[in-house]
């Protein structure tokens, strides 16, 4: 169960806000990704670091901007976010890209 | 057209039933199959991979055909701790597709 780790749960923030997200895994895995679940949407991947390389970006604005400094770390750094950016950000990892992926419990953000 | 598709549901069942889910997927390329379950508000969690030659895990049996690119997830015997949104997903060089989920409620 605390495979993956996220903090801080539940983020409010102003659009002219800085924050960080922090995912952390134990789990020796060498690909780490966040995605975005907003409501009545599937699950939106918007990076993917395999061995601490950025191999995915699905297009996401610059006001998101990740940050792998080890393949145990994630970060999700957001500034001057819109309140349509509010949803459920899920950290996830696996072995490879392309296997099972294992969750933390993400973190639900609102964007006032 | 999505690349992984589902039927959203819900799905409304006894206890007891068997339901079955299916998914279709748009790249003949995708190389890994899996079923997720995800609780209201709680992150997807593996419930099983699914293999070529189809694989059972208790009350649940998960089958792949590639030729039709379709899976499919097989539930006998529902309980109500079943009720959840089950994500079909696939898997192909550097990335996995998530369905939108197919949400099954169980019913007393």
């Amino acid at each position: 169960e605390t495979g993956v780790t996220q903090t801080p749960r539940h983020l409010v923030m102003g659009m002219t806000n800085k924050k960080s997200l922090k995912c952390e895994q134990h789990l020796g895995h060498n690909a780490m990704y966040w995605y975005k679940q907003s409501a009545k949407k599937p699950l939106e991947l918007m990076f993917v670091y395999s061995l601490e390389e950025r191999v995915e970006n699905n297009s996401v604005p610059s006001r998101f901007s990740p940050e792998c400094p080890n393949s145990s770390h994630l970060f999700l750094h957001l500034h001057t976010l819109q309140p349509e950016d509010s949803a459920l950000y899920l950290c996830a990892s696996s072995q490879e890209p392309a296997n099972e992926q294992f969750f933390g419990p993400g973190t639900r953000l609102t964007v006032l | 057209r999505k690349e992984v598709e589902q039927d959203p549901g819900p799905f409304n069942v006894p206890e007891g039933a068997t339901v079955a889910f299916n998914c279709t997927y748009s790249n003949s390329a995708s190389q890994s199959f899996f079923w997720y379950r995800q609780d209201c508000r709680k992150e997807p969690k593996l419930l099983m991979s699914v293999y070529s030659s189809g694989n059972e895990d208790g009350r649940f049996t998960a089958q792949l055909n590639r030729a039709s690119q379709y899976i499919s997830l097989l539930i006998r015997d529902s309980k109500l701790s079943d009720s959840a949104t089950y994500l079909c997903v696939t898997g192909g060089y550097q990335k996995v597709t998530f369905g939108i989920g197919t949400k099954l409620q169980v019913i007393p």
